[in-house]
């Protein structure tokens, strides 16, 4: 079993959809959470860290369920510059800072 | 440019030749990292420095593969005897001590045919 797994898609929305994305992992000593981002052919770009509380960013929300080990991303009002590939990553902290992937889950917002 | 300086970009080599690669963290950074990533998966890890010393490496991480970052700046990624399925997109990352400002350079694409 992966350490942390998604939904690879791909997902194709129109824009002014609003997409969700989950992912499970697999470690219940993870510690910290993050949705990254990657452009085709780019590297991996923070979108934003998950916390348990749950947390918003604009059109982004990340929530974090630990009993579950579970994490989502939403996008609302998806826009044509949301197509990427969403990571969820997760950090074991007292692994000195690796962070582990997810596969990644592509978005492709159609006008 | 104070990001992550990965070099070379793209890099093409025949099967059984040995490449390497080089990274330059963000200078403050003292935690260096190298991650590989095929198509169609998200980056895995390979090893990480601690300033000079090298901490951790993951069973990916075979014995063609070494790693170094000799003064804890920068670190080079050397890869003997290639193998086709070497093929991959190689990340360097750096971040300071802790979990924030996890930053990634562009990567070395490597081919080999």
């Amino acid at each position: 079993r992966k350490e942390v797994e998604q939904d690879p898609g791909p997902f194709n929305v129109p824009e002014g959809a609003t997409v969700a994305f989950n992912c499970t992992y697999s470690n219940s000593a993870s510690q910290s959470f993050f949705w990254y981002r990657q452009d085709c052919r780019k590297e991996p770009k923070l979108l934003m860290s998950v916390y348990s509380s749950g947390n918003e960013d604009g059109r982004f929300t990340a929530q974090l369920n630990r009993a579950s080990q579970y994490i989502s991303l939403l996008i609302r009002d998806s826009k044509l510059s949301d197509s990427a590939t969403y990571l969820c990553v997760v950090n074991m902290n007292n692994q000195g800072g690796k962070l582990i992937f997810g596969q990644g889950t592509e978005l492709s917002v159609k006008p | 440019d104070t990001g992550v300086s990965q070099n070379p970009r793209h890099k093409i080599t025949k099967r059984g030749q040995n490449v390497t690669f080089r990274c330059d963290p963000i200078s403050e950074h003292n935690r260096l990292y190298w991650y590989r990533q095929t198509l169609g998966q998200g980056p895995e890890f390979l090893t990480y420095f601690q300033n000079e010393a090298q901490l951790e490496k993951s069973r990916l991480l075979s014995d063609r593969f070494s790693a170094e970052r000799p003064k804890g700046s920068f670190s080079t990624l050397e890869i003997q005897r290639t193998e086709q399925g070497d093929s991959a997109m190689y990340l360097c990352a750096s971040s300071p001590t802790g979990n924030y400002g996890y930053t990634f350079g562009s990567g070395t694409r490597l081919t080999v045919v």
